[in-house]
């Protein structure tokens, strides 16, 4: 199972919007809803910011949106803020009942 | 709250075997699928295997199948992963997280560290 494909860096200054695209199959991101979204701080465990391609987690600020279109799903930080700063992974359900990760986009807040 | 603390990781030799712990708390166990999911140091995540809530059912990640058995003792709130065989390469943060159903891993532990040398 190929990882999914992620841009490696993504920056913004604050206040403006980013986003992030997880690229993977028909075999998972396309062909299931089951598309997460973490941050995760530097020695810190991820943290779950969206679940099934569009849902918040309750907490979880409403700056923070993920959308699926086809094989790709993003995504959006709007009014970057500097604590978005961290690594972001994407992860999906796939056809062989496991679950697969992205590669990894480090945000950078300018 | 819900609270996932894993135990169990350490400097071992390879192909020597260790056998992580996760002790869960502030939620019903048995109701959620439970992951394995490692981060070798500087590394992105890579998800290592996941278990029914019922323990039955069990799916592993291509470099780990054969080597690695994930289990749970639901009367015990504990998941366990089994490691033979240890690599080089399994060096990583090991880290459990529970779901449910198809969903990808939500809550997360803290992770232990392996470390697989000589």
């Amino acid at each position: 199972q190929s990882a999914l494909t992620q841009p490696a860096s993504v920056s913004g200054s604050p206040g403006q919007s980013i986003t992030i695209s997880c690229t993977g199959t028909n075999s998972d991101v396309g062909g299931y809803n089951y598309v997460s979204w973490y941050q995760q701080h530097p020695g810190k465990a991820p943290k779950l910011m969206i679940y099934d391609v569009t849902n918040r987690p309750s907490g979880v600020s409403n700056r923070f949106s993920g959308s699926k279109s086809g094989n790709t799903a993003s995504l959006t930080i709007s009014g970057l803020q500097a604590e978005d700063e961290a690594d972001y992974y994407c992860s999906s359900y796939t056809s062989s009942s496991t679950r697969v990760f992205g590669t990894g986009t480090k945000v950078t807040v300018l | 709250q819900v609270q996932l603390v894993e135990s169990g990781g350490g400097v071992v030799q390879p192909g020597r075997s260790l056998r992580l712990s996760c002790a869960a708390s502030g939620f019903t166990f048995s109701s959620y699928v439970m992951h394995w999911v490692r981060q070798a140091p500087g590394k992105g995540l890579e998800w290592v295997a996941v278990i029914s809530d019922d323990g039955y059912t069990k799916y592993y990640a291509d470099s780990v199948k054969g080597r690695f058995t994930i289990s749970r003792d639901n009367s015990e709130n504990t998941l366990y992963l089994e490691m033979n065989s240890l690599r080089a390469e399994d060096t990583a943060v090991y880290y459990c997280a529970r779901s449910l159903l198809l969903r990808c891993p939500e809550h997360w532990g803290q992770g232990t560290l392996v470390t697989v040398s000589s």
